[in-house]
C-alpha cells in the first residue's frame, strides 16, 4: 500500500495569517502518463469531505485563490495564504496512482 | 446540481448484511464512476472500490475483496453497496462519491472524485 503521512497532525492558526501543510508518499505518485496522483480535500465539522486540489496543483471549481498546492514525486503542500474561519476542518491529502490511501489528516482550528 | 442521496442509517448484527444505495441526479449518471469509502470512529478515510455506471465493472480495494457488492441500476441512476460478514469493525459513515477514472483492459482505477453524498451511518452491533 502507498502510505501517506502528513503533518502537521494540528494547526492552530490566527485569522489572517498563513497556514501549510505537508504530505509526504512512501513512492512517487508520478504517473506514466505524465499526472500526478494527488489531492487534498477538507473535512468541515459535520459535512462530508471536500474536493479542493486535483492532481497537486488545480483548485476545483469554487475553491478560493488564497489555497494552493504544490509538489511532486513523493513531497507535497497545501497552503492556505490567509486564513479565514470557515477553513476550519480536517484536511486529508489522497493518493491515487495505487488503488486510494488517505494522509492521517490535519486538524486546522482558529485561535 | 448535481447531487448524491444516500439511503438512511443502519443497525445491523453481527454476521449479517448491509446494502446501501445512492441516488445521483444532476449530471449524466454514465459519465462519471462512482467510489464508496468509509470513514469508522478513530479511524482514518478509506477506500472501498469503485464502479463504472457505463457498464457495471467494479474494483475492489483488497481489504474488502469477497465481502463486498458493488453494483448500478442505470434506470433510476443508483448505485448500491452491500457488505456482507459485518463485524464491529465495520462500524463507521459510509460515503458514496462521484469522481473520474480510467478503465484499462475492462477494469476501473481510480482517478480523483469530485462530489460526496452526505453519508450513512451503519452500526454493527449484538
Amino acid at each position: 500500500d502507498v502510505v501517506m503521512t502528513q503533518t502537521p497532525l494540528s494547526l492552530s492558526v490566527t485569522p489572517g495569517q498563513p497556514a501549510s501543510i505537508s504530505c509526504k508518499s512512501s513512492q512517487s505518485l508520478l504517473h506514466s502518463d505524465g499526472k500526478t496522483f494527488l489531492h487534498w480535500y477538507l473535512q468541515k465539522p459535520g459535512h462530508s469531505p471536500q474536493l479542493l486540489i486535483y492532481e497537486v496543483s488545480n483548485r476545483f471549481s469554487g475553491v478560493p485563490d488564497r489555497f494552493s498546492g504544490s509538489g511532486s514525486g513523493t513531497d507535497f503542500t497545501l497552503k492556505i495564504s490567509r486564513v479565514e474561519a470557515e477553513d476550519v476542518g480536517i484536511y486529508y491529502c489522497m493518493q491515487s496512482i495505487q488503488f486510494v490511501t488517505f494522509g492521517g489528516g490535519t486538524k486546522v482550528e482558529i485561535k | 446540481q448535481v447531487q448524491l442521496v444516500q439511503s438512511g442509517a443502519e443497525v445491523k448484527k453481527p454476521g449479517a448484511s448491509v446494502k446501501v444505495s445512492c441516488k445521483a441526479s444532476g449530471y449524466n449518471f454514465i459519465g462519471y464512476y462512482l467510489y464508496w469509502l468509509r470513514h469508522a470512529p478513530g479511524q482514518g478515510l478509506e477506500w472501498m472500490g469503485m464502479i463504472n455506471p457505463r457498464g457495471g465493472a467494479t474494483s475492489y480495494a483488497q481489504k474488502f475483496q469477497g465481502r463486498v457488492t458493488m453494483t448500478r441500476d442505470t434506470s433510476t441512476a443508483t448505485v448500491y453497496m452491500e457488505l456482507s460478514s459485518l463485524r464491529s469493525e465495520d462500524t463507521a459513515v459510509y460515503y458514496c462519491a462521484r469522481g473520474y477514472g480510467i478503465t484499462l483492459f475492462g477494469v476501473p482505477s481510480p482517478y480523483y472524485m469530485d462530489v460526496w453524498g452526505k453519508g450513512t451511518t451503519v452500526t454493527v452491533s449484538s
